[in-house]
């Protein structure tokens, strides 16, 4: 089936700093990314739909400003999390959408660790 | 608006149980339904879905189907397996909207 990749798959930062995180879809084309956030026992929380060539769709009570996306090609969506504080720190999860079954991968996840 | 509730877990079993994991939707329109399982330290894989009422999907030995009329999507295996152990999660798409609407999660542990 179609792979959607996470680097890092963990990675501890401090606090003020920015982090990186890259969701790549391996072997297919996603003119759709979401990026979601997961707290431990929790479920996910959308915070955005990344469109290749055009703005991020940020879900309500996400700060876009904080939690910058660039979907720079059909295959790469970077979500960079601005100024990190230790309440930032979560599992993040990408995901793409295979066009032509329509169906939505999942990447590993990353760990953030913000201290 | 949309949601998805799922029942509470942990659930713990025997190898060989019967499992029943319990979901129910609130949803305009049709939605489609989906399984999705999360094996420990692993990403989310899609297990099952199904598009329409009375759809049935099944993987792995497990099954659910759409029932419109009691707004659920249940999953449930016959014998299940220590390589089960995950967490479960059931979604919902609505419409032609691409955003899944995610239950919270049931975490199963099977004994050997």
């Amino acid at each position: 089936g179609a792979v959607v990749s996470q680097h890092p798959s963990r990675v501890i930062c401090k606090s003020g700093t920015s982090v990186k995180i890259e969701c790549r879809s391996l072997d297919f084309q996603a003119t759709t990314m979401f990026w979601y956030r997961q707290f431990p026992k929790q479920s996910l929380m959308l915070m955005a739909t990344s469109n290749e060539g055009s703005k991020a769709t940020y879900e309500q009570g996400v700060e876009k400003d904080k939690f910058l996306i660039n979907h720079a090609s059909l295959t790469l969506s970077t979500l960079t999390v601005t100024s990190a504080h230790p309440e930032d720190s979560s599992f993040y999860i990408c995901s793409a959408i295979e066009k032509t079954t329509d169906t939505q991968y999942f990447g590993p996840g990353t760990r953030l660790t913000v201290l | 608006g949309d949601s998805v509730t799922q029942m509470e877990g942990p659930v713990t079993l025997s190898e060989e149980a019967f499992l029943t994991i319990n979901c129910t939707y609130t949803a305009t329109g049709y939605p489609s339904l989906f399984w999705y399982v999360q094996y420990p330290g692993e990403g989310l894989q899609l297990l099952l879905k199904a598009t329409k009422a009375d759809d049935k999907g099944s993987n792995k030995g497990f099954e659910a189907t759409y029932r419109k009329e009691t707004t659920s999507f249940h999953l449930e295996k016959g014998s299940v397996q220590v390589s089960d152990s995950a967490v479960y999660f059931c979604a919902l798409r609505a419409g032609n909207n691409r955003k899944l609407i995610w239950g919270l999660g049931t975490s199963l542990a099977v004994n050997p």
